[in-house]
């Protein structure tokens, strides 16, 4: 089974530029995970999506933050503009719903210069 | 918002050795989940606890959840280098969130 594919695997932009990230989950989770993590830190949950429904974005910055799974499949999340400070390593994972134990891809790790 | 505190933050410790390390919260869990993360990889599940009190293993790994539902311990037994990550813990409130903690990296020298 082919485990959540992220890409790119690295990002380096510019400040003010916009940047966006990819994500395929496993097949048949209906449940999708954004989440950001600094260095040396625990991953902190951006957005999570059950299907196509946005059912928890409450820690989403939304003025330069958005995020979208139209077929309730594939998922983009898409920073603009990007600032210094959101370099990090943006991380998507996907479950089974009801279940709450997500499959982590490997991640974007963002510098934003 | 549910914070969970690990400790120690930092543990370099000998192949062979034993340790432990900590995950607090003083809010309750609906259960709480146990990950290892290496460089460059996303976080891998290695267990879920649910009942206070409850015991699991994982070969060298053992796992307690406080009988409060509070508080979950990792024991490793015997520390290989291949053990070496950020273990991390997350705990599922009863608003569905999984929240985790701000983890321990585990560094263990041959």
């Amino acid at each position: 089974e082919a485990g959540v594919v992220q890409s790119p695997r690295y990002k380096i932009i510019e400040k003010k530029q916009p940047v966006a990230f990819w994500c395929n989950p496993i097949s048949g989770h209906n449940t999708l995970y954004w989440y950001r993590q600094n260095l040396g830190q625990g991953p902190e949950l951006l957005i999570r999506y059950e299907n196509e429904e946005a059912v928890d974005d409450s820690q989403l910055p939304k003025d330069r933050f958005s995020a979208e799974r139209l077929k309730g499949v594939d998922s983009t999340l898409k920073i603009q503009p990007a600032e210094l400070g959101d370099s990090a390593v943006y991380l998507c994972a996907s479950s089974k719903s009801g279940q709450f134990s997500p499959t982590f891809g490997s991640g974007t790790r963002l510098t934003v210069v | 918002t549910q914070l969970l505190e690990q400790s120690p933050q930092f543990l370099s410790i000998q192949e062979g050795e034993n340790l432990t390390v900590y995950c607090n919260s003083s809010s309750v869990f609906s259960s709480l989940q146990w990950y290892r993360q290496e460089p460059g990889e996303g976080p891998v599940l290695l267990v879920t606890v649910v009942t206070g009190g409850e015991v699991k293993k994982l070969k060298r790994l053992t796992f307690q959840f406080g009988d409060a539902r509070k508080d979950s311990s990792l024991h490793i037994t015997a520390a290989q280098p291949g053990d070496t990550g950020l273990y991390l813990c997350a705990g599922l409130f009863g608003n569905e969130k999984l929240t985790f903690g701000t983890g321990t990296r585990l560094t263990i020298i041959p």
